[in-house]
């Protein structure tokens, strides 16, 4: 049983415009949350993070929300830019397993179009 | 620093036959993962490694097995492939600070490993 759901597989926004991705948790115990960035032919590497402490992180052109009581975050992207063009993974982590485990989400793929 | 790195990248194998995989990384962090990863699956923790000489079982352990010999480094084996291990496995590493803070792992560029 996925315990993090990213239910849109795909997504196409065109150049400029915001691009909006979605993740649900159902494990109460997560409270550090993760979005990784993956091109083809290449691992994972990691985008922005938020802690349950807190309900928005920005960096730059990235920023995610998270609703705890709904266990839903987000990542909106501001301006999407081709090169933004590749699949996002959610994550979550429980703090008090303490060997790190990530537990993540399907993916989902962004197209960002001319 | 080559980061996290992963021997081969490419594989086909068949039914029955063994092999392992090879992970390096050179950031002298304390914790392994190996993950696979399949189509509408997102990545599943097989095994991971909280040190040199430990291992632990992941969400998905049967048909693997591991060793962390090195700290540097994280072998996955398999016994006697099935095609049900077709999949794309990735490596990653990580540093716990031990704090509240994130725990960024740094990921190989994965093997693709076909079972026929």
């Amino acid at each position: 049983d996925q315990q993090v759901k990213q239910n849109s597989p795909s997504l196409s926004v065109q150049e400029g415009r915001i691009s909006i991705l979605n993740c649900d948790y159902t494990n109460s115990m997560f409270d550090y949350f993760l979005w990784y960035k993956k091109y083809p032919a290449e691992g994972p590497t990691f985008l922005i993070s938020i802690s349950s402490i807190k309900d928005k992180n920005e960096d730059g052109r990235f920023t995610v929300f998270l609703n705890k009581s709904a266990k839903h975050l987000s990542l909106h992207i501001v301006p999407s830019q081709p090169g933004d063009s590749a699949v996002y993974f959610c994550a979550a982590s429980a703090y008090t397993d303490s060997w790190g485990k990530l537990q993540f989400g399907a993916g989902t793929q962004v197209v960002v179009t001319p | 620093n080559a980061g996290v790195t992963q021997t081969p990248k490419f594989r086909v194998l068949k039914t029955g036959q063994s092999m392992t995989l090879l992970c390096a990384q050179d950031m002298n962090h304390e914790y392994m993962y190996w993950y696979r990863q399949d189509p509408g699956m997102g990545l599943r923790l097989i095994h991971y490694s909280v040190g040199e000489g430990t291992t632990a079982k992941g969400e998905v352990p049967d048909g693997y097995n591991v060793s962390r010999l090195k700290k540097q480094n994280f072998l996955l084996g398999l016994e006697s492939a099935a095609p049900s291990q077709t999949s794309v496995y990735f490596c990653a590493s990580s540093i716990i600070t031990g704090l509240a803070d994130y725990n960024e792992q740094f990921f190989g560029p994965g093997t693709r490993l076909t079972v026929l």
